[in-house]
C-alpha cells in the first residue's frame, strides 16, 4: 500500500530563516514523488516533482530512497511561501495519486 | 483555456439528500479525479477515471458514485447526503500515464459542501 506522512500540520518560520517541510513514504517499488502547493484562495498546483530535479521559487527535494524521505527545502523562506504545502506519491500503477495531510507553512516578518 | 472547472461552488445539503458535483476539462485529458480535502486527513481519493467510460474506486468511494459519460465530464453524486460527507471536493485531471513518468494534475477551485 501506498502512504505519505507529514509530520507537521504547521511550520511558522521567520521570513529569510531556512525552511524544511518534510515528507516521508511507504512504498516498496520505485516511486514518483511530487510537491503540491496551496496557496491562499489558489487552486492547488503542482510545485516540483522529484524526476525533475529542478529548484521552483528556490525550493528544492530530494529523493531519499533509503529514508524514504522527500524533504522541501529552501535556504531563505518569503513570506509569499507561505500556503499549505502536499507531498504526494505515484505508485506501480501510476494512475493514483496518493498525498499527505498536508502542512500549513507560516512565514512572518 | 478555462481548465478543470467544477460546479457548484458551493452547496448546504440536508441529512439525506442527493447531488450530483460536475467537474469538467478542456484539456483533452485521459485521466480524471475526485478528492475530498478534510483537516488533518489531506487529500484522499474518492474514485477516479483512467478515461471515458471507466470508472475506479479510491480510497474512500463508500457513499459516492461517479459517471465518466463523456471524456470532458467526471460526475460525483451522493445519493443520500451524511453529515459525514461535509468537506471541500476537488476534482482533478491529468494526461496519460507515460513511461516513465506522469504528467501533473490540474485542479479545480473545489466545491465546499456543507451536509446537515
Amino acid at each position: 500500500a501506498q502512504r505519505v506522512t507529514q509530520p507537521e500540520k504547521l511550520l511558522s518560520v521567520f521570513k529569510g530563516a531556512p525552511v524544511e517541510l518534510k515528507c516521508n513514504y511507504s512504498y516498496s517499488g520505485s516511486p514518483e514523488l511530487f510537491w503540491y502547493v496551496q496557496y491562499s484562495r489558489q487552486r492547488l498546483q503542482l510545485l516540483l516533482r522529484h524526476i525533475s530535479r529542478e529548484s521552483i521559487k528556490g525550493f528544492t527535494a530530494d529523493l531519499n530512497k533509503g529514508e524514504t524521505s522527500f524533504h522541501l527545502k529552501k535556504p531563505f523562506a518569503q513570506e509569499e511561501d507561505s500556503a499549505m504545502y502536499y507531498c504526494a506519491l505515484i505508485g506501480e500503477y501510476g494512475n493514483k495519486l496518493v498525498f499527505g495531510a498536508g502542512t500549513i507553512l507560516r512565514v512572518k516578518s | 483555456n478555462a481548465g478543470v472547472t467544477q460546479t457548484p461552488k458551493f452547496r448546504v445539503l440536508k441529512t439525506g439528500q442527493s447531488m450530483t458535483l460536475l467537474c469538467a476539462q478542456d484539456m483533452n485529458h485521459e485521466y480524471m479525479y475526485w478528492y475530498r480535502q478534510d483537516p488533518g486527513m489531506g487529500l484522499r481519493l474518492i474514485h477516479y477515471s483512467v478515461g471515458e467510460g471507466t470508472t475506479a474506486k479510491g480510497e474512500v468511494p463508500d457513499g459516492y458514485n461517479v459517471s465518466r459519460l463523456k471524456k470532458q465530464n467526471f460526475l460525483l453524486g451522493l445519493e443520500s447526503a451524511a453529515p459525514s460527507q461535509t468537506s471541500v471536493y476537488f476534482c482533478a485531471s491529468s494526461y496519460r500515464y507515460g513511461n516513465s513518468y506522469n504528467s501533473p494534475l490540474h485542479f479545480g477551485n473545489g466545491t465546499r459542501l456543507t451536509v446537515t
